[in-house]
């Protein structure tokens, strides 16, 4: 299966700054998905990112808050734009596996301050 | 629309015990994946059994088990002889066909006790 590596693994940033989560993969795949947990909760779809078209958001999620590049097959990143506490969270990419699944990177866990 | 309930919120057994996770899904499509994750402390998802809707066998691997009914549409998950490392968040999740798109239920938290 895919291997992702996800990075930063975790962090603490100041309400009203930005950070970029990128997300590697070992393999080239067409689609990659970003997904946030918010404590204590379940996981929710952000976005889906395939490389060369713009990034479908799902409903409650736009792209001036979490804005999605997808370079080429192999990377993407997630910003979490203009934060602020609600934002805290851990955020996942996810690929497509058709062997087993989807595969998750390890996770970001962010918290804003 | 497609949802995954999993009633139980949070279990305790004690070390040993078997313990059965449920998981109810809801879809209109005839072709679907079924999943259970594992999410430890640490926050990973750890991938532990892919099912499509065609296949309605039980499956066991070592202390776990998964039963699949397509006519009461539910996926339990069964840990047998439970231990410590055991303890996590468990996912059930619902994927929609060629898309791989996840929807998750709102996972079970198992706490197993020494």
């Amino acid at each position: 299966s895919a291997v992702i590596s996800q990075k930063p693994s975790r962090d603490i940033c100041q309400r009203g700054t930005s950070l970029t989560i990128q997300c590697q993969v070992d393999s080239q795949v067409t689609m990659m998905f970003w997904y946030r947990q918010q404590p204590g909760q379940s996981l929710t779809l952000i976005a889906t990112a395939n490389q060369g078209s713009e990034a479908t958001y799902e409903s409650g999620f736009v792209i001036d808050k979490f804005p999605i590049s997808r370079p080429n097959l192999t990377f993407s990143t997630l910003t979490v734009s203009n934060m602020s506490p609600e934002d805290s969270s851990i955020y996942l990419c996810s690929v497509e596996d058709p062997g087993e699944g989807g595969t998750f990177g390890s996770g970001t866990r962010l918290t804003v301050v | 629309a497609q949802k995954v309930t999993q009633a139980q919120t949070e279990i305790s057994v004690v070390e040993k015990e078997d313990v059965t996770l449920d998981c109810v899904y809801e879809t209109r499509d005839t072709t679907y994946y079924l999943f259970w994750y594992k999410q430890p402390p640490s926050g990973e998802l750890v991938f532990l059994i892919r099912r499509n809707s065609f296949d309605e066998q039980n499956e066991i691997s070592g202390r776990y088990s998964w039963n699949f009914q397509k006519s009461t549409s539910s996926f339990n998950f069964t840990i047998t002889a439970s231990q410590v490392v055991d303890s996590a968040v468990y996912f059930c999740a619902l994927s929609e066909p060629g898309t791989y798109k996840y929807i998750f239920g709102t996972g079970t938290r198992l706490k197993v006790l020494a």
